[in-house]
Order: C-alpha cells, then structure tokens, then sequence
C-alpha cells in the first residue's frame, strides 16, 4: 500500500522566518510527487516534480525531490501571515492515483 | 476558481438518511476523484473515474457508491448515514495528461 509520512505535523513561525517541510513515502511505480496549500477551503496546486523535474522554484517556496532516498522538502522563505495553511504532500503512483500525507500546519505570527 | 464544481457546499442530515454530492469537473478533463477530509484522517482518496468507468478504488465503505455520468459530470451517494460520515467531501478532476488535480470547493456534510 501506498505511504505518505508529512513532518512536523505542525509549525509556529514568526514573519521573516525560513521554514522546511518534509514529506517522505513510498509508492508503487512511482510517477510524480505534488505539493499543495490548504487554505479554509480547497487544497490549490503549488508543485509537481518527476523524474525530469526535480527542483522547482516560485518565488519564496521552492521544492526539491530526492528519488534515491524517497523524500521531498518544500521550502519557504521570508514567510509572511498568508502562508499559514496546511501543506500537503502527494504523491502519484499508477494510475495517477494520488496518496496524500496528512499534512503540515504551518501558522505564521506576525 | 480551479473550475471543478459541486453541489451542495453545506449538507445537514440525520443518521440512517441518504445524500447525493454533485460534482462536475473542469472542461476538458475525464478524471473524477472523490475525497473524504476528517480531522484525524486528513485526505483520505475515496474512487477515482476516467471517462465514466470505475479506475481505481481506495477507502470507500460499501454504503457509499458513486458513478459519471456520459456529460462526465459525477456523483457519490452515501447511504445508511452514521455520525462518522460527518466530513467534508472533494471532487477532483485531471486531464489526460498530467497527474495534477484540480479540487473543488468541497462539500460540508454533518450528519445529526
């Protein structure tokens, strides 16, 4: 069966601070891993990386991929009040099927 | 707006009942996912769709079934409510070609 372990489960950061998600799984022909925030509503879309596409970067949040050790972190920097949320982690096996972790809530004092 | 749609945003019921959720997927895309949100369960992937066939199934209880429909919209019927069916509901959609899913604004159901 398909796994998805999300570390911390939950973080209290300060304006300005750096914070790193971790998201470690394992997967069944393993296809891609996502990364989304949860706001009060629906989960919106932040990354995706695959085998082609290890790293990616948005502005303040980038996002690596290890394939060798089956773990990803999502990094935030300079974090603001609107990045409080829950991130969640995905990660798509056959079928494009995807296994969520239970996700990280991150709240950001001002 | 991810352009998923569903129908209603609040559900309130009582045990024993039986609901419909709607949910219709972004233009274009042929992939229906069905998630249940708890507190203590997170994410948790219910059945997944591809252009109206069954693709793959995760935690769904026998009381709860869902289908899509040929206009590709969707539907996921929960039967013999119990009070730990209280959660909030999402449809997802995906095109053919990329795994990324796009959610709606979910479905709030309370069951009394």
């Amino acid at each position: 069966e398909d796994k998805v372990v999300q570390s911390p489960l939950s973080l209290v950061v300060h304006e300005g601070d750096t914070v790193t998600l971790n998201c470690s799984y394992e997967v069944t022909n393993f296809r891609s891993l996502l990364w989304y925030k949860q706001e009060k509503k629906a989960p919106t879309f932040l990354f995706m990386l695959t085998s082609s596409g290890i790293e990616k970067k948005s502005g303040r949040l980038s996002s690596i991929l290890d394939k060798k050790e089956l773990f990803s972190i999502l990094n935030i920097t300079a974090t603001q009040t609107g990045d409080s949320a829950i991130y969640l982690c995905a990660v798509g096996g056959s079928n494009y099927k995807l296994t969520f972790g239970k996700g990280t809530l991150l709240t950001v004092n001002p | 707006d991810s352009g998923v749609t569903q129908t209603p945003k609040h559900l309130i019921t009582a045990t024993g009942q039986r609901v419909t959720l709607r949910c219709s997927p972004r233009s274009g895309d042929l992939s229906v996912y069905w998630y249940q949100q708890s507190l203590d369960q997170g994410l948790q992937f219910l059945i997944q769709y591809y252009n109206g066939e069954e693709r793959a199934k995760g935690n769904i209880l026998e009381r709860f079934s869902a289908q899509q429909f040929p206009d590709l919209h969707s539907e996921l019927n929960l039967s013999s409510l119990e009070l730990g069916d209280s959660a909030l509901y999402f449809c997802a959609s995906s095109s053919p070609q990329s795994p990324n899913q796009f959610f709606g604004p979910g479905t709030r159901l309370t069951v009394l």
